[in-house]
């Protein structure tokens, strides 16, 4: 498995509340991403990382930012969360930017 | 918009069996085409990628065929087994608004029967 990992696997949040999630990798991959995957919607890319200090948005990131300081990290940030972002979150990385893309475990958040 | 679909949405199979998932994208101009593997509660895993210059990749008993002009792709897998049992997503990356921005189908969830 790609050297990926998700921090924290489940978070509990209230309403109002800013959430940060971690991604960190040990490949030295280029191309970082964040996705969402929800029932009845799939997987959608929420943000990615073309390298330090370089991000894009993708197509669902109203209420999301990102920030990437290293070349091993990616944070995703809910400014303020809301029920409507209770997901499984998934990071992913690539080397190239038509390569494959491998993913973390996932991180499940629930905003009550 | 680029469209993904994937039918059938679950599937459940003798131990066995040789099957054909499929996959089908509106937009015929892509780089490629993945198939991705997700296990209960786990995160992706990648099975295959084909080129768009490529009708065809194999890597075990899984096998993917690419039709670009008629937007489809297929996942054969061979023989199949209870470990198997995943489900089954692909993914284009539209050349239109990045190679990397992959839109996903929501997948088949595939159950392989003792």
């Amino acid at each position: 498995d790609a050297g990926i990992t998700q921090s924290p696997r489940h978070k509990v949040t209230e309403t109002g509340t800013p959430v940060t999630l971690r991604c960190h990798q040990t490949e030295n991959h280029r191309y970082m991403y964040w996705y969402r995957q929800d029932p009845g919607h799939g997987l959608r890319l929420i943000h990615y990382s073309y390298g330090v200090k370089d991000t894009d948005k993708g197509e669902v990131s109203d209420g999301y930012s990102v920030s990437r300081s290293k070349t091993e990290d990616f944070l995703l940030t809910l400014e303020s969360a809301t029920s409507s972002q209770t997901s499984v979150y998934f990071c992913a990385i690539s080397d190239g930017v038509l390569e494959t893309q491998y993913f973390g475990p996932g991180t499940r958040l629930l905003v009550l | 918009k680029q469209e993904v679909t994937q039918i059938p949405a679950a599937l459940s199979v003798p131990e066995g069996e040789n099957l054909v998932l499929n996959c089908s994208f509106t937009d015929s101009a892509i780089y490629n085409l993945q198939w991705f593997r997700q296990d209960p509660g786990k995160g992706l895993t990648s099975l295959l990628l084909i080129q768009s210059s490529q009708r065809e990749q194999t890597s075990g008993r899984l096998n993917a065929s690419l039709d670009k002009s008629s937007g489809r792709s297929t996942l054969y897998i061979a023989a199949s087994q209870p470990g198997d049992s995943a489900t089954y997503l692909c993914a284009v990356p539209p050349i239109t608004g990045g190679g990397n921005k992959l839109t996903f189908g929501t997948g088949t969830q595939l159950k392989v029967e003792l």
